[in-house]
């Protein structure tokens, strides 16, 4: 069965950089979420999208964005990148208010 | 706000034996109820998935129950085996939001 792709699987940034990751839901599944998981804790909600729409928003740095395109994949885009950034990114999809699938992370290094 | 506190925070059992892991809750008006399985550095696997309807739910070697009116779930793995060595999260939504909230986790080391 298809799972949820993120890309990259590992990025190495300098401070003040800028890094985007993708998240490639599970093919017909309308909503997307972003988690933020750093060293040692638990995972922590950035941002969603229904339907292409921002549905909810967590703990998310004005610095970041995100957005959910035609074909449903999600774009989280981080800018002037500092230490604490540091931390596994989750992506997860699921169908409405279902079961939530979670991709493999992509681990961001910030140097 | 949605909290959730996993008790306990680490065990170590031996292989065989049948164990629980607690999941707690402070906002009852959740749609569903997930636990998770993540290895070392990796990503999170789906194990269960309770909806505030159901009672529990069973894959396999595990069981969860929820019971929403006092805020608790339960983890129950059966005849453990080295392979579920592993942190167990357990996740809530919040009522209103589908985003999860996550517990702390329950570090489970399972020793041959």
């Amino acid at each position: 069965a298809a799972g949820v792709i993120q890309s990259p699987r590992h990025l190495i940034k300098e401070k003040r950089e800028t890094a985007t990751l993708k998240c490639y839901p599970i093919p017909r599944h309308d909503t997307v979420y972003w988690y933020q998981q750093g060293p040692g804790q638990d995972p922590q909600f950035l941002i969603s999208f229904y339907e292409k729409m921002q549905s909810d928003k967590g703990s998310i740095p004005d610095r970041f964005s995100a957005q959910q395109f035609s074909d449903y994949h999600s774009e989280l885009n981080m800018s002037s990148l500092e230490l604490g950034d540091s931390a596994l990114y989750f992506c997860a999809s699921s169908l409405g208010l279902g079961e939530q699938f979670f991709g493999p992370g992509t681990r961001l290094t910030v140097l | 706000k949605q909290e959730v506190t996993q008790i306990p925070a680490a065990l170590s059992v031996p292989e065989g034996e049948n164990l629980v892991l607690n999941c707690s809750f402070t906002d009852s008006a959740i749609y569903n109820l997930q636990w998770f399985r993540q290895d070392p550095g990796k990503g999170l696997t789906s194990l269960l998935l309770i909806q505030s309807s159901q009672r529990e739910q069973t894959s396999g070697r595990l069981n969860a129950s929820l019971d929403k009116s006092s805020g608790r779930s339960t983890l129950y793995i059966a005849a453990s085996q080295p392979g579920d060595s592993a942190t167990y999260l357990c996740a809530a939504d919040q009522g209103g939001s589908e985003k999860l909230v996550f517990g702390k986790g329950t570090k489970l080391t399972v020793n041959p």
